[in-house]
């Protein structure tokens, strides 16, 4: 089965500036989730989707980050305006349902200047 | 009482030898504990886990052990390899709201040939 696809791998931006990642989840997953994973640390829990619907985003910065999953598939995950502590591996992982295991992507990598 | 605490942040083990990270947890109602393995550049990837109902859990060469009293749980890894070398993560959940991972801040490994 195909794992879970996230684009662009790379991206560079000034601060203030706005950048969006795109993932798309396992097929057949209803659970997605984005984490953020700063250099040296594990990775800490953005959003949660359970199909298109937000279960959890206690922990988004609701003031810059927003982030959709419509028709409960594909999910994507915007950050307007950055901030240079924004820099970080933006991971985004699914499950057949919430108490499943998670399956990452490898992340995009986001640079601010 | 969310935090998982991760030791050693770094360890470096010969080839053959025997690799142990430790966690340790304060909530009682965290129940599932997986462990992650992450390459440079890639997305972590689910190598084992474990409920408090057993107190050990062995896949090949990777067993974890689990101390509910002590709220604490580690990873072995046997006969480690050079291809071993990686970033390792625990982390906790709870089988109830949205499931969601707390995870440790990591260890890096490195298995000297």
């Amino acid at each position: 089965e195909a794992g879970v696809a996230q684009s662009p791998r790379y991206k560079i931006i000034e601060k203030r500036q706005s950048v969006a990642f795109w993932c798309n989840p396992i097929s057949g997953h209803a659970t997605l989730y984005w984490y953020q994973q700063i250099l040296g640390q594990g990775p800490k829990l953005l959003i949660q989707f359970q199909n298109n619907g937000v279960v959890d985003d206690s922990q988004l910065p609701k003031d810059r980050f927003s982030a959709e999953r419509l028709k409960g598939v594909d999910s994507t995950l915007k950050i307007q305006p950055a901030k240079l502590e924004d820099s970080a591996v933006y991971l985004c992982a699914s499950s057949r349902d919430s108490y499943q295991p998670q399956h990452f992507g490898d992340g995009t990598r986001l640079s601010i200047l | 009482q969310q935090q998982v605490k991760q030791s050693p942040q770094s360890l470096i083990v010969q080839k053959g030898g025997i690799s142990i990270i430790n966690c340790a947890y304060e909530n009682t109602a965290f129940d599932y504990f997986p462990w992650y393995q992450q390459f440079p550049g890639k997305g972590p990837a689910l190598l084992i886990a474990i409920r408090p109902d057993v107190s050990e859990k062995k896949e090949g060469r990777f067993t974890i052990s689990f101390n509910k009293s002590a709220k604490q749980f580690s990873l072995h890894i046997m006969d480690s390899q050079p291809g071993d070398s990686a970033t390792y993560f625990c982390a906790a959940s709870m089988a109830s709201g949205t499931y969601k991972y707390i995870f440790g801040t990591g260890t890096r490994l490195k298995v000297l040939a």
